[in-house]
This record gives C-alpha cells, sequence and structure tokens, in this order.
C-alpha cells in the first residue's frame, strides 16, 4: 500500500459546511494526488501537487482546494460542501521517476453530503 | 470521445474461461497501467507496460504501441477475479483513466 493512509474514511456532513480530508504518505514520495470516484464516471483528477506548496489543478478542481505544507501531508478541503460533492476519495502517491513510475493508491473517503 | 476507452463496459463470465479487456487510447501516453478494484475496495496496480507484454500468475497484459491498443488478459477465470479493472495512460504528471470494466465470475 506504499504506506498511505487517509482521514476519516467515512463522513457525512451537511450542505455549506467546510470539509478537510487528508492523505499521509510515509515514504516520502514528490508526486500526490486527489481524485473522485463516481458511477459512471470513473476517476476523475481533482487535484494534484508535486512538491510541498506545489500543487495544480485537474479536471474537476471546482469547489476543491488543496494544501502541502509538509511532503508527507496533502489535503483536500470542500469550502462550502455541496451534495455533487457526494463521492468516493481517493488519494494516490506516484513512485519513481521519468516515465517509469506506478501510483499507489490509498483507500478511499467516503463523503456523504446531505 | 474520451481519450482512454474501455470495452466492454460490463463482462460476465463462467468460472475458467479465458476473458479478455481492452483498452484503446487517443493521446501520446509514455505507459499504460492495469488497475483492480473490488466491489467497496481500493484500488490495486496490476501492471505498468510501456511495451510488449507481462504476465503475472493468470494475469497477462500486452500492449501495442503503433495500434494505441492494450488488453488485460485472465486465464482460468475465478470468482474472485470478480472486480472492476480500469486501465489508464500515463501521460506526463498524470494518469488519464478509462470508465472501467466489470467483471462478474460465476462458479
Amino acid at each position: 500500500d506504499a504506506g498511505i493512509t487517509q482521514s476519516p474514511r467515512h463522513k457525512v456532513t451537511e450542505t455549506g459546511t467546510p470539509v478537510t480530508l487528508r492523505c499521509h504518505q510515509t515514504e516520502n514520495h514528490r508526486y500526490m494526488y486527489w481524485y473522485r470516484q463516481d458511477p459512471g464516471h470513473g476517476l476523475r483528477l481533482i487535484h494534484y501537487s508535486y512538491g510541498v506548496k506545489d500543487t495544480d489543478k485537474g479536471e474537476v478542481s471546482d469547489g476543491y482546494s488543496v494544501s502541502r505544507s509538509k511532503t508527507e501531508d496533502f489535503l483536500l478541503t470542500l469550502e462550502s460542501a455541496t451534495s455533487s460533492q457526494t463521492s468516493v476519495y481517493f488519494c494516490a502517491i506516484r513512485t519513481g521517476t521519468g516515465s517509469y513510475n506506478e501510483q499507489f493508491f490509498g483507500p478511499g473517503t467516503r463523503l456523504t453530503v446531505l | 470521445k474520451n481519450e482512454v476507452e474501455q470495452s466492454p463496459q460490463n463482462l460476465t463470465a463462467q468460472e475458467g474461461e479465458f476473458i479478455t479487456i481492452n483498452c484503446s487510447y487517443s493521446v501520446g501516453i509514455s505507459a499504460l497501467h492495469w488497475l483492480q478494484q473490488h466491489p467497496g475496495g481500493g484500488i490495486v496496480s496490476l501492471f505498468m507496460l510501456s511495451s510488449g507484454k507481462k504476465k503475472h500468475g493468470r494475469l497477462i497484459a500486452t500492449i501495442n504501441i503503433q495500434e494505441k491498443h492494450s488488453s488485460l488478459h485472465i486465464t482460468a477465470s475465478h470468482p474472485r477475479d470478480s472486480a472492476v479493472y480500469i486501465c489508464a495512460g500515463d501521460n506526463t504528471d498524470k494518469l488519464i483513466f478509462g470508465t472501467g470494466t466489470r467483471l462478474q465470475v460465476f462458479p
């Protein structure tokens, strides 16, 4: 599992509340990713990071922000959760360099926004 | 049109059958990943390949760079192979995912 943990694993919240999901890795990999997975859409990239304080948007970044103040932690924040953000969120890390790398995924966080 | 397309979307098989899942891509990639996700479970990397063929147990993955096509084969399928199989193209810093193939293997 490349030492990736996510917290919380499950969360139910109400529309309009802020939510922060945490991804933690133990192996100092440079690249970290946040995805959401929804039926019919597969995995979609929200944001990713290529180093401390270095982040970039993915294809579904609206309504989400991220922060990476240290190598091991990558936080995903929903400033004001909406029902459309009900999803399963996966964090991933990328190992290796150049054209040879693998991605390892965290166990996922199931978020329900009521 | 998705940049990475998988077929079929759903697949059922009897235990013991040979299974093939296909993945085609229309963008430049440096490698192709195959991932597996069991129901309610996490996502596991099965293969990463940039050319030729790789084998791990009953699983075989092939890629044809010229045709921009990859296949995942499962020999002697078993009910425990029931899962969603996802292919993803490696495009610089990011993966581009197909929507997955849901496989059910019945005893």
